[in-house]
């Protein structure tokens, strides 16, 4: 058990719906990684916050935002959802200071996203 | 741009069979290499970060080495609890986000 936690584990909706991803990092962590896996991408980076901000973007689409709350849990939010927006969605936290060892993410179980 | 790249992409052992994992990187200033353990729909588990060439880490019968170019993950004698795919991932000086290989498939026979 990492210590981070996702809800739900499994969501299943339609094409055209919005849904929300939760996430709770690890006591003490500051930073949160958002995640999509599928089977033909492998791992790709959506987004990070540190301590309520946003710090980094990777390839996010303009349909999802995400934000980070003052108790440092996070939300992703999907809408106008696709087909191909099935998909694993991971959250990560790590502490997210600038000394050694504190890069180190660790992943919750994941939400499986299925669009139908 | 950072790039990661893994081989094989899947490997089949036999109980017993020890074997190594690659992971080659280009990467601007090497902050961290991470190594990852990923069951089928879990999340990705935490097994080592690694900063400077000529580091090594162990964890059971895993161990991770480092160089300039490339870390290696040596199974020494597997058990099929083993099975998973393993990920590398490196963090560049001045980024926050790693960039993930795409894996390798690891099956241990009994």
């Amino acid at each position: 058990d990492s210590g981070v936690t996702q809800t739900p584990k499994h969501l299943i909706t339609a094409t055209g719906q919005r849904v929300t991803l939760r996430c709770s990092p690890r006591s003490g962590d500051l930073s949160v990684y958002w995640y999509q896996q599928s089977l033909d991408q492998g791992l790709q980076f959506l987004i990070q916050y540190y301590n309520g901000e946003e710090r980094a973007k990777g390839n996010i689409l303009e349909r999802f935002s995400a934000q980070q709350f003052p108790d440092l849990h996070s939300e992703l939010n999907l809408s106008s959802l696709e087909l191909g927006d099935s998909a694993l969605y991971f959250c990560a936290s790590s502490v997210g200071g600038l000394g050694v060892g504190t890069d180190t993410q660790y992943f919750g179980p994941g939400t499986r996203l299925t669009v139908l | 741009e950072d790039q990661v790249t893994q081989s094989p992409e899947a490997l089949r052992l036999q109980e017993g069979e020890s074997s190594s994992l690659n992971c080659s990187y280009t990467v601007s200033g090497l902050r961290g290499l991470f190594w990852y353990r990923q069951d089928p729909g879990k999340g990705p588990e935490f097994l080592f970060t690694l900063y400077s060439a000529g580091e090594e880490k162990e964890k059971e019968r895993l161990k991770a080495t480092l160089t300039k170019k490339e870390s290696f993950l040596h199974i020494t004698a597997p058990k099929p609890e083993d099975s998973a795919t393993y990920l590398c991932a490196v963090q560049a000086r001045g980024s926050y986000i790693p960039t993930f290989g795409r894996g390798t498939s690891l099956i241990v026979h009994p």
